[in-house]
């Protein structure tokens, strides 16, 4: 089956550095995206990764490991405005969005 | 307007009413879908249309109707409400269905049946 995994909830200190962590099972690979949802909002879209390696844009950078079914988000210099969810999404052989439940991520200053 | 909106923002409704949410895109993007959000649980595909014209069925599709009649509109209708489809529903669109592209969501519906 297809099967998304991320921690529930983190905690992080303003102006630090944090990473979520996204393992995955899905029925053909067709690339990782990552979004992030503020509490009453949509989600918007952060990072898209189809091949190995880092993917940097500003504060944020995303890494996919195809071969252990591993994603990772690194968020930098954490602003107050970063408490959100994460959301990890692999998208299958049909190119469909598989969601996890997401990482609710708590910046205290 | 820019993007998407869905209408009504929130709603109660009682069960065993009919409700139609609403959902337009004026960014020309053939791809549309229909997403529940619960506590918890990650989003749930309902339905998706890959072009006007064409529906398909998503991972939760029962008591749930769609149809695509042009680019732009995607409506999502509940036959008969039950109290289990309280939940939040975001519509998203992209580009190509058949594709990597990105999905842009709606605001959301927040739908509560009693």
């Amino acid at each position: 089956g297809q099967n998304i995994d991320q921690p529930t909830e983190m905690t992080a200190t303003e102006g630090a550095i944090v990473q979520i962590n996204c393992t995955y099972q899905t029925s053909g690979f067709n690339g990782l995206f990552w979004y992030q949802q503020h509490a009453g909002e949509a989600p918007t879209f952060l990072s898209y990764n189809v091949l190995d390696g880092l993917e940097e844009k500003g504060r944020f950078s995303s890494f996919l490991s195809r071969s252990k079914g591993y994603s990772y988000l690194l968020l930098k210099e954490l602003q107050m405005k970063d408490s959100a969810s994460y959301l990890c999404a692999p998208m299958d052989s049909n190119y469909q969005l598989i969601w996890g439940a997401g990482t609710k991520l708590i910046i205290k200053p | 307007i820019a993007g998407i909106t869905q209408a009504p923002t929130s709603q109660i409704l009682a069960a065993g009413r009919r409700m139609t949410l609403r959902c337009t895109q004026d960014m020309r993007h053939n791809a549309m879908y229909w997403y529940r959000q619960d506590l918890g649980l990650g989003l749930r595909l309902i339905h998706y249309s890959n072009t006007a014209g064409t529906t398909g069925k998503g991972e939760v599709p029962d008591g749930y109707s769609v149809s695509r009649a042009n680019t732009d509109d995607f409506p999502l209708t509940l036959a008969s409400a039950v109290p289990s489809q309280t939940s939040v529903y975001f519509c998203a669109s992209s580009k190509q269905g058949a594709g990597a592209d990105t999905q842009y969501f709606g605001p959301g519906t927040r739908l509560t049946v009693l």
